[in-house]
């Protein structure tokens, strides 16, 4: 079936420093590919989508490319602030259906 | 635009009692779908509801249930509540026809406790 798996956290940081959250995925046709961020005490924000091969997603200075020959979607930003402390989430969708599959989530920790 | 709003943002009930949270959809959205998230977990569906029928179904007991009305609000209730059932509860909304490349917007959740 379809699936996600991110890399575990917590990822820790200084800030300007350089990020990559990795995530890869299994599915079955050809899934749109998202980057959800979760600040403490709410809900999720779509922070970048791509919905077909070599598509990159951008927004906020972060960036993901799909990836469909290493069936990947990585999540990079090359200067990360304290304020990008949150939690990170992959999710493909079914190509069939609306159904979103996440990841497992990675905490990003970034400090002055 | 108003963005997707849930209510109650917080709820505590006593095992065995039944639940209803509440999800109004961004204005011209007709699909509305709930997530659970718990830290064991992560984010699951439940279920998945256009046009007041529910299209999709996750892998979760008869006791959750749900329900959309004309208007594209949506409803879900939880029977019987389990200490288990202690989640954030999130809705997202999008227009619905286009398959998987729509963008779902979610909510603010509703966290719900069961003591």
């Amino acid at each position: 079936g379809n699936s996600v798996t991110q890399m575990e956290g917590p990822v820790t940081l200084s800030e300007e420093a350089f990020l990559t959250i990795n995530c890869t995925y299994t599915a079955t046709g050809y899934p749109s590919l998202f980057w959800y961020v979760q600040y403490p005490g709410e809900g999720l924000q779509l922070l970048l989508k791509a919905t077909k091969a070599d598509d990159k997603g951008s927004n906020k200075g972060f960036e993901a490319t799909y990836r469909k020959e290493t069936t990947s979607f990585h999540l990079e930003k090359g200067s990360v602030q304290v304020s990008d402390s949150a939690v990170y989430f992959c999710a493909l969708s079914d190509p069939n259906t609306d159904k979103l599959i996440f990841g497992t989530g990675t905490r990003l920790q970034v400090f002055p | 635009k108003a963005g997707v709003t849930q209510t109650p943002r917080y709820l505590i009930k006593t095992r065995g009692q039944q639940v209803t949270l509440s999800c109004s959809p961004i204005s011209g959205h007709r699909s509305v779908s709930w997530y659970q998230q718990t830290p064991g977990q992560g984010l699951q569906f439940l279920f998945e509801y256009f046009s007041e029928t529910q299209r999709n179904k996750g892998n979760f007991p008869g006791r959750f249930s749900g329900r959309q009305f004309s208007n594209s609000r949506s409803e879900m209730n939880v029977s019987t509540l389990e200490l288990g059932d202690s989640a954030l509860y999130l809705c997202a909304s999008s227009f619905g026809t286009s398959g998987g490349q729509e963008t779902q917007y979610f909510g603010p959740g509703t966290r719900l406790l069961v003591l």
